[in-house]
């Protein structure tokens, strides 16, 4: 199917272990991102890649790794997860182009740490 | 100060009551200005985008954007319950290979038949 994946859906894990949390599209779009959602805060970005092998930091980024080996894939991974991180987390994608605006979002991991 | 200010509501109105939904900003260099739509347990969707002061219509929901005022509205005329969601204003920041989406808090709707 078209579109972006994320996986899973939800996620119980335990202070101090390392999870990942996966993210598919199938456009090719060369942007992807990363972002959390928190009452109070809205979405904020964690960690965007502009191409394959290409990622930068975002305004939360501390505690999380990407990766982006081929252009489909943009895994986010919490290195040893804290209850500070217990959050939604959407992934979204955007094509290139100057007025290329329109970001896709997945239906988000929903992420509990306890 | 914060780049966005957007009131988290919750809002609750009347079906076909007209709603405005508000959001502030203080970053000058914002280009382009954005609604999305949220529905519960679901990623946010666009719903419009405009990149000048004016109005823009689509169907029952019209975007205003006062760059003078650093102040952008969404109008929904003749409200239904299956309006019933969170909007998100977003604006773009920076060029190109660098823009950066940043959202406002997210206002929570609720339209009751």
């Amino acid at each position: 199917d078209a579109g972006i994946t994320q996986s899973p859906r939800y996620k119980i894990t335990e202070t101090g272990r390392q999870v990942t949390l996966m993210c598919h599209q199938t456009w090719s779009h060369s942007y992807m991102f990363w972002y959390r959602q928190d009452l109070g805060h809205g979405l904020r970005l964690i960690y965007y890649s502009a191409a394959a092998d290409i990622t930068d930091k975002g305004e939360v980024s501390d505690g999380y790794v990407v990766s982006r080996s081929k252009t489909e894939n943009f895994p986010l991974t919490l290195e040893s997860a804290t209850r500070s991180q217990t959050s939604v987390y959407f992934c979204a994608s955007r094509p290139t182009g100057l007025l290329n605006y329109g970001y896709t979002f997945g239906s988000g991991t929903r992420l509990t740490v306890v | 100060q914060k780049e966005v200010e957007q009131d988290p509501g919750p809002l609750s109105v009347p079906e076909g009551a007209i709603v405005s939904l508000n959001c502030t900003y203080s970053n000058s260099a914002f280009q382009y200005f954005m609604w999305y739509r949220q529905y519960s347990r679901k990623g946010p969707e666009l719903l419009m985008y405009t990149y000048s002061s004016g109005n823009k219509e689509d169907g029952r929901f019209t975007a205003q954007v006062d760059k003078s005022s650093k102040y952008i509205s969404l109008f929904i005329r003749d409200s239904q319950p299956s309006d019933s969601a969170t909007y998100l204003c977003a604006f773009l920041r920076g060029f190109q290979g660098a823009q950066k989406l940043v959202f406002g808090q997210g206002t929570r709707l609720t339209i009751n038949p």
